[in-house]
């Protein structure tokens, strides 16, 4: 199973962005419980979304999540230029392993 | 505050052995699965094992089975990662992470491993 991301986007300041996280097969639901990541270099990954559309503490609220058709997407909504980063998703696949998608480099220029 | 510390990563040559520690404070350990997760340099996120939160499962990525071995101790908070036969495709900084509600993760600040003669 491959769990697909845009390898890179581009955002203006103030802008809107939505980032996707697929599969190569199949749609994703709730059920996958998709959770998003932040990561800037060096620096381990930030937990910015969890459980579909749940922030987590200390997020801005420009950061959403949610289902979009048959993905799970990451809005950040009035991108801000420390909102350039890799961006990650993770899908719980139901029977142990997880699996992260590529990853997204997100541009703000 | 949940706080994990990975310890014991270095230089090794290939085909040998490392055992990677994960020191957890701040949570009840012992109610929580536990994730290793690397990151090869300048590559992406790539989940690698799983240990439920009673030693009870265990779960690893593809490229790691047999030659890995997840493990945990509850009465030190403390998760595990052997990592045996190492290849070249081992190098990376390796996280652990707790699994917390709502299938979220919490990570640490990782520990780097390059496989290297």
């Amino acid at each position: 199973t491959v769990v697909t991301q845009e390898p890179s986007f581009s955002v203006s300041p103030g802008g809107t962005v939505t980032l996707t996280c697929g599969l190569s097969s199949g749609s994703v639901s709730t059920s996958y419980y998709p959770s998003w990541y932040q990561q800037t270099p060096g620096q381990a990954p930030r937990t910015l979304i969890y459980n579909t559309n749940t922030r987590s503490s200390g997020v801005p609220d420009r950061f959403s999540g949610s289902i979009l058709g048959n993905k799970a997407a990451l809005t950040i909504t009035g991108a801000q230029a420390d909102d350039e980063s890799d961006y990650y998703c993770v899908l719980y696949m139901g029977s142990g392993p997880w699996v992260f998608g590529g990853g997204t480099k997100l541009t703000v220029l | 505050q949940v706080h994990l510390v990975e310890s014991g990563g270095g230089v090794v040559q290939p085909g040998r052995s490392l055992t990677l520690s994960c020191a957890a404070s701040g949570l009840s350990f012992s109610n929580y699965g536990m994730h290793w997760v690397r990151q090869a340099p300048g590559k992406g996120l790539e989940w690698v094992a799983l240990i439920w939160h009673d030693g009870s499962k265990k779960y690893y990525e593809d490229s790691v089975k047999g030659r890995f071995i997840i493990s945990r101790d509850n009465s030190e908070n403390t998760v595990y990662l052997q990592t045996n036969s190492l290849r070249a495709e081992d190098t990376a900084v390796y996280y652990c992470a707790a699994w917390l509600e709502g299938y979220r993760l919490h990570w640490g600040q990782g520990t780097l491993v390059t496989v290297s003669s």
